[in-house]
């Protein structure tokens, strides 16, 4: 069974410039998060789709970040327009309703490198 | 709101020693706690959780990690390593209320040395 995958593995762009990183979660899940990690900081959650719909946005830093996962399958988080301060790894985790609810367990994806110049 | 702190960020060890790595977390409710490894150029990979039952926990590769709710703690121990368990631990707390947001700490890297 495939896992979480997520593309592309690294990204650079210039500041001002707009990224879309993609998430395709395991088959059957309907939760799907993102989070990211900055600058060797600790992994801090972004948001919580459950199936097409926004459970919880609110580690969203601005309004340059947009989310979406249209048809409850696979998710997309566009930057527009980058900053210095959004490089980083964003990872992608996806869980079942039930068995997520219940133990916690979240599996996630290589993650996706950004470095913005 | 919870926060974890893990109090190391890197732990060189020799091959065969023994190791912990140390987690301390702060929740006004009650908390699962989990840790998870990411090896070199993989994704995170569940090591272990407490949810509940047992305060002492095993996970895979010979990982374990106690639950001390007095002190706060959930310190990852393993009484031998081996240099494939060079990697970056991070341990995560999700109340117990909540959905299933994870709050993760700043993750410590072992460098496990021949």
């Amino acid at each position: 069974e495939a896992g979480v995958t997520q593309f592309p593995s690294h990204s650079v762009i210039e500041k001002g410039q707009t990224v879309t990183l993609r998430c395709d979660p395991i088959s059957g899940h309907d939760n799907l998060y993102w989070y990211r990690r900055v600058m060797g900081k600790e992994i801090k959650f972004l948001l919580h789709f459950v199936k097409e719909s926004k459970q919880d946005e609110s580690g969203m830093p601005n309004n340059r970040f947009l989310a979406e996962r249209t048809g409850g399958t696979y998710s997309t988080l566009k930057v527009q327009p980058a900053e210095l301060e959004d490089s980083g790894v964003y990872f992608c985790a996806s869980s079942q309703i039930r068995q997520g609810a219940r133990t916690g367990e979240l599996f996630f994806g290589e993650g996706s490198r950004l470095t913005v110049l | 709101a919870q926060s974890v702190t893990q109090l190391d960020s890197q732990v060189p060890v020799f091959e065969e020693a023994p190791v912990e790595l140390r987690c301390n977390y702060s929740s006004s409710v009650s908390v699962y706690l989990f840790w998870y490894v990411q090896y070199p150029n993989q994704g995170l990979q569940l090591l272990l959780k407490y949810l509940s039952g047992s305060t002492l926990v095993k996970g895979i590769n010979g990982f374990e990690a106690e639950f001390n709710k007095s002190q706060t703690s959930f310190h990852l121990r393993k009484p031998s390593v081996h240099i494939c368990d060079t990697a970056e631990y991070f341990c995560a707390v999700r109340r117990g209320n909540a959905g299933n947001m994870l709050t993760f700490g700043g993750g410590t890297r072992l460098m496990v040395k021949p």
